[in-house]
């Protein structure tokens, strides 16, 4: 079975620094995907990245990109020159190899994450 | 609008009753999916439909839940016989294609059972 844990509940950073959110993952699966999701106040869920487990390379998207260590399990979100808007929920989720033509995913309890003016 | 329309918005409902919800995809979108989120914890997975069948319902929690999209497009969640368990936000969510896992979110359906 999947499981995806996120052991930050909270975290306060000051606006304009970096800020990593963990995420460590476990599946028996060689192949799976890894998302990480955003959810402000607002309720809806707004996708950041992805990253393949055969990818080479971390993935990045803008100001986002993901620290995919495979041997450890893990894939944290980095943002970087965090902004006031970042203040949210933050979910890592994963899907695997019997879910792909199927958005199937599991996500973790999440991550609330301040900007601090 | 150009987004996930998910009605109502909050809904709040006396134990045994029954419940629809409904949710209207981005327009084009052929995959919906519906979760349910509780009080603290991430999304869990209910259903997922590509055009008009259910593809995997593997997610729906007991027979009380059930799922339709007759015309491939628009999806009610009905729930029948509602517990207090059953208070949630369900989440409803769409994509153009599969495989890409970017899936487009409504702002969801709170549930609250009383």
């Amino acid at each position: 079975a999947q499981k995806i844990t996120q052991t930050q509940p909270g975290m306060f950073v000051q606006e304009k620094e970096a800020v990593t959110l963990d995420c460590t993952y476990d599946t028996s699966d060689p192949s799976y995907g890894l998302f990480w999701y955003k959810q402000p106040s607002s309720g809806e869920m707004i996708f950041l990245i992805y990253q393949g487990s055969y990818d080479q390379q971390n993935a990045t998207e803008g100001r986002y990109s993901l620290n995919f260590q495979k041997a450890r399990k893990s894939a944290n979100l980095v943002i970087s020159a965090s902004q006031l808007g970042d203040s949210a929920m933050y979910f890592c989720a994963m899907r695997d190899a019997l879910n792909f033509g199927n958005e199937k995913l599991t996500f973790g309890t999440g991550t609330r994450l301040t900007i601090i003016p | 609008g150009a987004g996930v329309s998910q009605t109502p918005s909050n809904k709040v409902t006396e134990k045994g009753k029954y419940v629809e919800l409904r949710c209207d995809p981005i327009s084009g979108h052929t995959a919906l999916y519906w979760y349910r989120q509780s009080l603290g914890q991430g999304p869990e997975f209910l259903i997922y439909f590509q055009g008009t069948g259910a593809a995997d319902d593997s997610g729906l929690p007991n027979d009380r839940f059930f799922a339709v999209r007759p015309e491939g497009s628009v999806s009610t969640l009905k729930i029948q016989r509602t517990e207090r368990g059953d208070s949630a936000v369900y989440l409803c969510a769409s994509s153009l294609t599969v495989n890409t896992g970017e899936l487009f979110f409504g702002e969801g359906s709170r549930l609250t059972v009383l």
